[in-house]
């Protein structure tokens, strides 16, 4: 089992419609999870991150994140095409000095206008 | 704007042949990791430099090498390309080691190899 799985899609919406993102893990030392936006051709970004379970919210995205599933959620309101992009998850277990983060292969995006 | 530069954005080369493949930044960050991706697959860590200190990861192949002669540089050697060494490759930094897991991307360099 991989520690960190993502439906990779593609996933196709017509713009203005609610978007989920998922990822599930194993590792219950995992502490920091954040959501990377990758436009095609280009590295990564950050997108939001979260260290608790709850909501993050920003804007048109909410960040959720679930302990006791091992779930989190990345949510987009109302997209737009310009969101089109492939979204990664990441997540980074709690040792203060840990550098590597584990990485999802991500989900493609596309919104339509 | 403070940012992560790759160069070149492209590389072609033939099996066998080295290349290497930089990255400059300036966020001034202490830390600097390279990345290789593959089509629709994870980010896959082969190094990471804190400060001068060099740390590679296990599974990383001995094909592949750095060097940080400076804070601002880094540099990705890759000794002699095979067809699956064909990736992008994308430098990132961040400010410390640990912490929340805030990396900055440059834009990547896309190895072909023929």
């Amino acid at each position: 089992q991989k520690e960190v799985e993502q439906d990779p899609g593609p996933l196709s919406v017509p713009e203005g419609a609610i978007v989920s993102l998922n990822c599930t893990y194993s590792n219950s030392a995992f502490q920091y999870f954040m959501w990377y936006r990758q436009y095609s051709r280009k590295g990564p970004e950050l997108l939001m991150y979260t260290y608790s379970s709850g909501n993050k919210e920003d804007g048109r995205f909410t960040a959720q994140v679930d302990k006791s599933s091992k779930y989190i959620s990345l949510f987009i309101r109302d997209s737009q095409p310009s969101d089109s992009a492939t979204y990664l998850c990441a997540m980074k277990d709690g040792g203060g000095s840990n550098y590597k983060l584990t990485f999802g292969k991500g989900t493609l995006l596309t919104v339509n206008p | 704007d403070a940012m992560v530069i790759q160069n070149p954005r492209y590389q072609v080369t033939q099996f066998g042949k080295p290349v290497t493949l930089s990255c400059s930044q300036t966020l001034n960050h202490n830390v600097m990791y390279w990345y290789q991706q593959k089509s629709s697959q994870a980010p896959k860590l082969l190094f990471h430099y804190y400060d001068k200190d060099f740390n590679n990861e296990a599974d990383t192949p001995d094909n592949f090498q750095s060097r940080r002669p400076n804070t601002s540089f880094c540099f990705l050697d890759i000794r002699s390309p095979g067809l699956g060494d064909a990736a992008m490759y994308l430098c990132a930094t961040s400010r410390v080691r640990g912490g929340a897991g805030e990396l900055f991307f440059g834009e990547g360099s896309r190895l072909t190899v023929l």
